[in-house]
C-alpha cells in the first residue's frame, strides 16, 4: 500500500518569512495529494490539492509542487503570518483506491 | 449548509465495553470515509463507503471494528471489547463522489477514552 513520509516534524520560521514542508509517497499510481491544515483542537481542512497532471498550483500565498517521477510534492506559505500557525498533513490517494494516506504532520511554529 | 456531524463529541468508556460512533455526512454526499488520530500522529484509514457499499474493510485494525451506512447518509462505527489502544479521536469524512481527488470534507471528530 502507499506509505507517505512528511518532513519536518516542527518547522519554526519568522513571521513574514517563507515555510516549506515536504513530503515522499511510493505508490507511483497515486495521482492526488492534498494539504490539510489542522488547528488545535479543530477538524482538518483542506487547503490547496494538486493532481498528477499539473506540476504546481498556486492560491495566494500557499503553492504546492509536483515531482512525479521523484515522488515527492511540497508546500510552501509565503509571507507567514501567525495564523498559519498549526499542523499541516499531506496526503496521497490513488483517486479510485482507499481513502487518503496521511504523512504525519508537520507542527508549524510563527515566531512573532 | 450544514458540515459533517458527529456524534458523541466525547466518549469515555471502560475496557471491555462497546461503543458507537455516529456520522452525519453533508447532505448529497455519496462518499464517507472514516479515519483515526491518535495523540500527535497523523490521521490512519480506516475504511469507506460508497453509497451504502463498503468494498474493502482491510484497513480497520480488527475484527472489533466494524461499520455501516444505511440510506446513503448516516454511518456508525462499532467498537466491540474496546482495549486502551483503541484509545483516538475518529473522524468522519464526507465527499461528494468517491475517487478522481473529490475533496474530503471533515467532521469534527470523536474523541473515545479507554479507562
Amino acid at each position: 500500500g502507499e506509505n507517505v513520509e512528511q518532513h519536518p516534524s516542527t518547522l519554526s520560521v519568522q513571521e513574514g518569512d517563507s515555510a516549506v514542508i515536504k513530503c515522499t509517497y511510493s505508490d507511483s499510481a497515486s495521482n492526488y495529494f492534498p494539504w490539510y491544515k489542522q488547528e488545535l483542537g479543530k477538524r482538518p481542512q483542506l487547503i490547496i490539492d494538486i493532481r498528477s497532471n499539473v506540476g504546481e498550483k498556486k492560491d495566494q500565498r500557499i503553492a504546492v509542487t509536483l515531482n512525479k517521477t521523484a515522488k515527492h510534492f511540497s508546500l510552501h506559505i509565503t509571507e507567514t503570518q501567525p495564523e498559519d500557525s498549526a499542523v499541516y498533513f499531506c496526503a496521497a490517494s490513488e483517486g479510485g483506491a482507499d481513502g487518503l494516506t496521511f504523512g504525519k504532520g508537520t507542527h508549524l511554529i510563527i515566531q512573532p | 449548509g450544514a458540515g459533517v456531524s458527529q456524534s458523541p463529541s466525547n466518549k469515555v468508556t471502560e475496557k471491555g465495553k462497546d461503543v458507537e460512533l455516529r456520522c452525519d455526512p453533508i447532505s448529497g454526499h455519496t462518499a464517507l470515509y472514516w479515519y483515526r488520530q491518535s495523540l500527535g500522529q497523523g490521521l490512519e484509514f480506516l475504511i469507506y463507503f460508497q453509497g451504502n457499499s463498503a468494498p474493502d474493510k482491510s484497513g480497520l485494525p480488527s475484527d472489533r471494528f466494524s461499520a455501516e451506512r444505511t440510506g446513503g447518509s448516516v454511518s456508525t462505527l462499532t467498537i466491540q471489547r474496546t482495549q486502551q489502544e483503541d484509545s483516538a479521536v475518529y473522524l468522519c469524512a464526507s465527499s461528494l463522489y468517491y475517487g478522481q481527488g473529490y475533496e474530503q470534507y471533515f467532521g469534527p471528530g470523536t474523541r473515545l477514552t479507554v479507562t
